[in-house]
């Protein structure tokens, strides 16, 4: 149990074009999930929280309007990067939180469940 | 705000011995969890080991222990037996308890198992 995936796992794009990513809970309904950002030897960096219906929440220094987030189902949530430039390449990386009183069966509400990451480079 | 510190940026064990890696941090909560991540160069996090902060014992997991001293603020990783597939970045990460919590993660330590 407690899988995410995400899709892509690469992608390449031309300066100033949009770029979506998905995140996937297939086994268990993720009513959080979150959006990170991993430089090369760096640590996770948060950029979102997204819970579904709702409008995702940015950390310090997001641009909203760069990073769009759409939470809209119980199992989906998408990241555009909107007119990508080279300094957007990354490792972009999602995870998932099971709703709120979840325990057993090696699902915990309090967990986070990581999906695979998306390698993003932009020319 | 939660801050963890991990300050070996890089260690190396021959494999069969044993490491620990360090992991401090800084909180003004009583409830919280603690987690250990392994990201191989696949770059999937993967969780090692899970704490939480009411229980005492220290959590364990097959080759995998942690000494966690509540009144310290630390956090250490010990593997056993250390293996070449334990070969990764190894994460520190804080959460505080609450359904809206965020991972807080430390700087990381690369782990080389060595012949």
């Amino acid at each position: 149990g407690a899988v995410v995936s995400q899709h892509p796992s690469r992608v390449i794009c031309k300066s100033g074009t949009s770029v979506k990513i998905e995140c996937r809970s297939l086994d268990f309904q993720a009513t959080t999930m979150f959006w990170y950002r991993q430089f090369p030897k760096q640590s996770l960096m948060l950029m979102a929280t997204s819970n579904e219906g709702s409008k995702a929440t940015y950390e310090q220094g997001v641009e909203k309007d760069k990073f769009l987030i759409n939470h809209a189902s119980l199992t989906l949530s998408t990241l555009t990067v909107t007119s990508a430039h080279p300094e957007d390449s990354s490792f972009y990386i999602c995870s998932a939180r099971a709703p709120p009183g979840t325990s057993g069966r090696a699902l915990y509400s309090f967990e986070q469940y990581f999906g695979p990451g998306t390698r993003l480079t932009v020319l | 705000a939660q801050t963890v510190t991990q300050s070996q940026p890089e260690m190396s064990v021959q494999e069969a011995e044993t490491v620990t890696l360090s992991c401090t941090y800084d909180t003004s909560e009583n409830n919280y969890y603690l987690f250990w991540y392994k990201q191989p160069p696949s770059r999937q996090m993967i969780l090692v080991i899970r704490q939480e902060a009411y229980k005492q014992q220290n959590a364990t997991e097959n080759r995998f222990s942690v000494n966690f001293q509540k009144a310290a603020k630390s956090f250490s990783l010990k593997i056993s037996d250390s293996q070449l597939g334990d070969t990764a970045m190894y994460f520190c990460a804080f959460m505080r308890d609450g359904t809206a919590s965020k991972l807080t993660f430390g700087t990381g330590t690369r782990l080389q198992v060595t012949l």
